[in-house]
């Protein structure tokens, strides 16, 4: 089975403080992406990376960055919290090779920003 | 360009009934559709995919979902829900570039009640 973790489950964090949430799947998958889950609004995807460090814009990446330097981790930093940037977020992998298309995801990192 | 909208922000049905949860998508190409379930304070699970073929699609837990082309629909159905069905359910389409992106409606949180 592919195991996608995430470092924490809940994170409390001030307004202006660095924050990394960190992502690790055990399939070797080439592809991992970011998203955050707000009532109402689905998944929106943040970034994505297809390759150690090579990374993509997702839809809404404006305040956040990303870091992928080992094929198995994925990082995603906000560089300086907003409490606008309170949500769920969300990281998952997928191969594309021979592929079945879907993602797998971890369970999940509540941030909430005061 | 990929959209999914998923009809009805809540649903609520008694135990024993049938559930449906509607999913409507508009895409350019021939589509590859998913549904997705979260249980709470949990990352997503796949519930059932369409990729080609049968358009009548089996999944997990008694779930099944119809690709209906001309209607540009991918309805998700069960014909007996049970309390432990209650859940956050995501249509979502893969976009028509690489990587194994996927576009996720804004959900449907299913209520079972007694």
């Amino acid at each position: 089975d592919v195991k996608v973790t995430q470092s924490s489950r809940y994170l409390v964090k001030r307004t202006g403080e660095k924050v990394f949430l960190e992502c690790v799947q055990d399939m070797d998958h080439e592809n991992m992406f970011w998203y955050r889950q707000d009532p109402g609004l689905g998944l929106r995807l943040i970034y994505f990376s297809y390759d150690v460090k090579m990374k993509e814009k997702g839809d809404i990446p404006e305040g956040y960055s990303v870091s992928r330097e080992k094929k198995e981790r994925f990082s995603l930093i906000l560089e300086s919290a907003s409490t606008n940037q309170t949500s769920m977020y969300l990281c998952a992998s997928s191969t594309p090779s021979g592929s079945t298309y879907e993602q797998y995801f971890g369970p999940g990192t509540r941030l909430t920003v005061t | 360009a990929q959209s999914v909208t998923q009809l009805g922000s809540h649903v609520s049905v008694s135990e024993g009934a049938l559930v449906l949860l509607r999913c409507n998508y508009s895409s350019s190409v021939p589509p590859y559709l998913f549904w997705y379930v979260q249980y709470p304070n949990q990352g997503l699970q796949l519930l059932l995919k369409y990729l080609s073929g049968s358009t009548l699609v089996k999944g997990i837990n008694g779930f099944e979902a119809e690709f209906k082309k001309s209607e540009t629909s991918f309805h998700l159905t069960k014909p007996s829900a049970h309390m432990s069905d209650a859940a956050e359910y995501f249509c979502a389409v893969k976009t028509s570039g690489g990587y194994n992106k996927l576009i996720f409606g804004a959900g449907t949180r299913l209520a079972v009640h007694p």
